[in-house]
C-alpha cells in the first residue's frame, strides 16, 4: 500500500530552466510533508518542508506547493543547475509516528 | 555531516545469519527511524522509536527487531538472513515525531551473500 507516490522516474531539463517535481498521498491524516535529496552512496537530505496548514513554503531557489484538496504536493527548482542533479523524494507525517517516503526521482539538469 | 552516524558502513555476512545495526543520532533528538532501501528502489519505513519507546511499526519482517537505548542510541537485528534483505539501511533522527524534518545517516550497506 503505497501511500506516497512519485509517478515520474526520471526528469530531464536544461540548465536554468524550472524542475518540477510532483507527488501524490493517499492519507489525508498527513500534516507534514517534507521533500529529500539522495546522491548515490549518501543518506537522503533533507531540503524543504511544508505544514498542512500551508500551501506554499519557498525557501532560496527551491518552492513547495501543497494541494490538500488533490492530495498533491510539488517542488519548484528555480533555476536549476547541474549541481541538482540527484533523487529527490517526498516524505509525509502524522502524529502517528511514521514518515513514509515515495519512490523517488531521478532529476537529471543538463548544462 | 547529518551528526547522525551509523555503524558499520560495510557489512558482508552469509545467509542464516544474523546482524546488528547501530544508529547514534543528533544530540538531543528523540526519535529514530529505520529505513531499507533496496535496488535504488524507495525508502521503505521499517520502524520508529521515541525515547525509548517503539512509536510506528512499517513493513519489518518478523526476523527483523530494534531497540531504542536509555541513551537514545537505536540498533536493528536482522536475523535468519536470506539474499533478499541485501539492501542500503538507514537511520533517522528528528527532535519529536511528526511535524519536523528528520535527518539521515549514511547508511549501512548490508550484502548478504
Amino acid at each position: 500500500d503505497q501511500q506516497v507516490k512519485q509517478n515520474s522516474p526520471s526528469l530531464s531539463v536544461q540548465e536554468g530552466r524550472i524542475s518540477i517535481l510532483n507527488c501524490d498521498y493517499t492519507n489525508s491524516m498527513f500534516d507534514y510533508f517534507l521533500w529529500y535529496k539522495k546522491y548515490p552512496a549518501e543518506g537522503p537530505t533533507f531540503l524543504i518542508s511544508i505544514s498542512s496548514i500551508k500551501d506554499k513554503n519557498e525557501d532560496g531557489r527551491f518552492t513547495v506547493f501543497l494541494n490538500k484538496s488533490a492530495k498533491h504536493l510539488s517542488l519548484h527548482i528555480v533555476p536549476s543547475q547541474p549541481g541538482d542533479s540527484a533523487v529527490y523524494f517526498c516524505a509525509a507525517s502524522s502524529n502517528t509516528g511514521k514518515l513514509l517516503f515515495g519512490q523517488g526521482t531521478t532529476l537529471q539538469v543538463k548544462p | 555531516d547529518s551528526g547522525v552516524t551509523q555503524t558499520p558502513k560495510h557489512l558482508i555476512t552469509a545467509t542464516g545469519q544474523r546482524v546488528t545495526l547501530r544508529c547514534s543520532p543528533r544530540s538531543g533528538d528523540l526519535s529514530v527511524y529505520w529505513y531499507q532501501q533496496s535496488l535504488d528502489q524507495g525508502l521503505q519505513f521499517l520502524i520508529q522509536y521515541y525515547n525509548g519507546e517503539e512509536r510506528a511499526k512499517g513493513n519489518i519482517l518478523e526476523r527483523f527487531s530494534a531497540q531504542q537505548f536509555p541513551d537514545l542510541h537505536s540498533e536493528l537485528n536482522l536475523s535468519s538472513l536470506e539474499l533478499g534483505d541485501s539492501a542500503l539501511y538507514f537511520c533517522a533522527s528528528s527532535v519529536l515525531t511528526g511535524d519536523t524534518e528528520a535527518f539521515f545517516g549514511q547508511g549501512t550497506r548490508l550484502t548478504v551473500v
